[in-house]
């Protein structure tokens, strides 16, 4: 069975300051791996998506690298802003039967991150 | 603009009440999804839906859930005869054409 481990659990930082999220999985036969950031009391907004084949993945101040064999996937934040803060999720396929489209994924329970002004 | 919407936002129930949440994609694709948030805790994958079928389960859907999509364009979720542990946030999905998955706002359900 699939389990996801985010590392810290929380995470206080000044505004401006560079960061790193840990997520780690037990099955490393995962096709894709996804970051999520949730706001309280909110739905899941997709930050990025890495494909196996992939060792990185940007998106503005967002990098996140997937190293499969290790079961280990960071999400790099450069120049961290208040706005940033919020819950990020880590998720993989989990891997139940028929893979693909269908699968649905496994979440970690999430590093909640307070960029302090 | 979300990907998909949920409604409703906030919905209040008595335990052993049928309860019905909807999501309304906004592109049509093919695969659907169910998951769910109780507080304090991991996202929970429930179902997922492909060509009007259920695809995968998991253990968290039992006999008390069900979806479906009747009239094609809807998507909803039913848990038959609420229980007090069933309350929590219940999100729709769907997927894009890279896989990626987004969802929708969300609907809190309360059981009382």
């Amino acid at each position: 069975k699939q389990e996801v481990t985010q590392i810290p659990a929380a995470l206080s930082v000044p505004e401006g300051e560079n960061l790193v999220l840990n997520c780690s999985f037990t099955d490393s036969a995962i096709y894709n791996l996804q970051w999520f950031r949730q706001d309280p009391g909110k739905g899941l907004t997709s930050l990025l998506l890495i494909q196996s084949s992939q060792r990185e993945q940007t998106s503005g101040r967002l990098n996140a690298s997937l190293d499969k064999s290790s079961g280990r996937s960071t999400l790099y934040i450069a120049a961290s802003q208040p706005g940033d803060s919020a819950t990020y999720l880590c998720a993989v396929p989990a891997l139940l039967y028929s893979g693909g489209g269908a699968d649905g994924l496994t979440f970690g329970k999430g590093t909640h991150l307070i960029i302090q002004p | 603009e979300p990907e998909v919407t949920q409604t409703p936002s906030h919905q209040v129930t008595q335990m052993g009440q049928e309860v019905i949440l909807r999501c309304v994609p906004i592109s049509n694709h093919l695969y659907f999804y169910w998951y769910r948030q109780i507080l304090g805790q991991k996202v929970e994958f429930l179902v997922s839906f492909y060509n009007n079928e259920i695809s995968e389960k998991s253990e968290i859907f039992d006999d008390q859930f069900s979806v479906e999509r009747p009239d094609g364009s809807n998507f909803t979720l039913k848990i038959r005869s609420t229980k007090l542990e069933d309350s929590a946030m219940y999100f729709c999905a769907r997927t894009g054409n890279t896989g990626e998955l987004f969802f929708g706002e969300g609907s809190r359900l309360t059981v009382l």
